[in-house]
């Protein structure tokens, strides 16, 4: 089945632990990009990355690492994490024939930072 | 970066009947709009693609069309039914290859 999965769903952390939230596609997208989701403010673009190799700033980027090491995996890495960082992430994926930006979403990973 | 509005009120409608949707943006023409459905604790669901020079596009009881002129895209769901509760969410391309900004969306409920 095509898709994207996420882990961990849930995860609940106190500041400046470190963490590192997974994403991985089976279907052979270049494009992959994290989001956070806040109330009131939609969907907000936190790094994307067009190819292995290649990552790029969204609008939200600070606080936040990514690397693309691999076609398939795209982890989102939070070094220190503070309680502003408490939100719903989701990572997407997208062939990137033309311009159909179509994205494909993973299920989200709620995180909690205390 | 773009300022994107949607209705940030429910949009209550009763089965059967045409719910519209807008999606505002302020600054610079994009490429193209997107149209995702987002249902409570899922990820977004992608479900038209409509780009700057096509007018309107439709997909079964979808239909979303784009206006440059208004910065304005409208997107209709007709013959509504009660599985069409969710929330949509509009997003546009962002002044870069790879970047996109969303709406915070809009949510419709449909009754029996």
């Amino acid at each position: 089945e095509a898709q994207v999965t996420q882990n961990p769903r849930y995860l609940i952390t106190v500041t400046g632990k470190k963490l590192t939230v997974t994403c991985s596609q089976n279907m052979n997208h270049e494009y992959m990009s994290w989001y956070r989701q806040d109330p009131g403010l939609g969907l907000r673009q936190i790094y994307y990355s067009m190819n292995v190799e290649v990552t790029d700033k969204g609008d939200v980027p600070e606080g936040y690492k990514v690397s693309r090491k691999e076609k398939r995996n795209f982890p989102l890495i939070l070094e220190s994490p503070s309680p502003n960082q408490t939100s719903l992430y989701f990572c997407a994926s997208s062939p990137t024939r033309l311009e159909d930006y179509e994205q494909y979403f993973g299920p989200g990973t709620r995180l909690t930072v205390t | 970066s773009q300022k994107i509005e949607q209705n940030s009120e429910a949009l209550n409608i009763q089965e059967g009947k045409t719910a519209t949707l807008t999606c505002n943006y302020t600054n610079y023409s994009p490429a193209y709009l997107q149209w995702y459905r987002q249902d409570p604790g899922r990820g977004p669901v992608f479900l038209l693609l409509i780009r700057e020079n096509e007018k309107e596009k439709r997909k079964e009881r979808l239909k979303v069309t784009f206006d440059t002129t208004l910065k304005q895209s409208l997107f209709h769901i007709t013959a509504s039914q009660p599985a069409d509760s969710a929330t949509y969410l509009c997003a546009l391309d962002g002044d870069s290859w790879g970047k996109f900004q969303f709406g915070a969306g809009t949510q419709v409920v449909v009754t029996p």
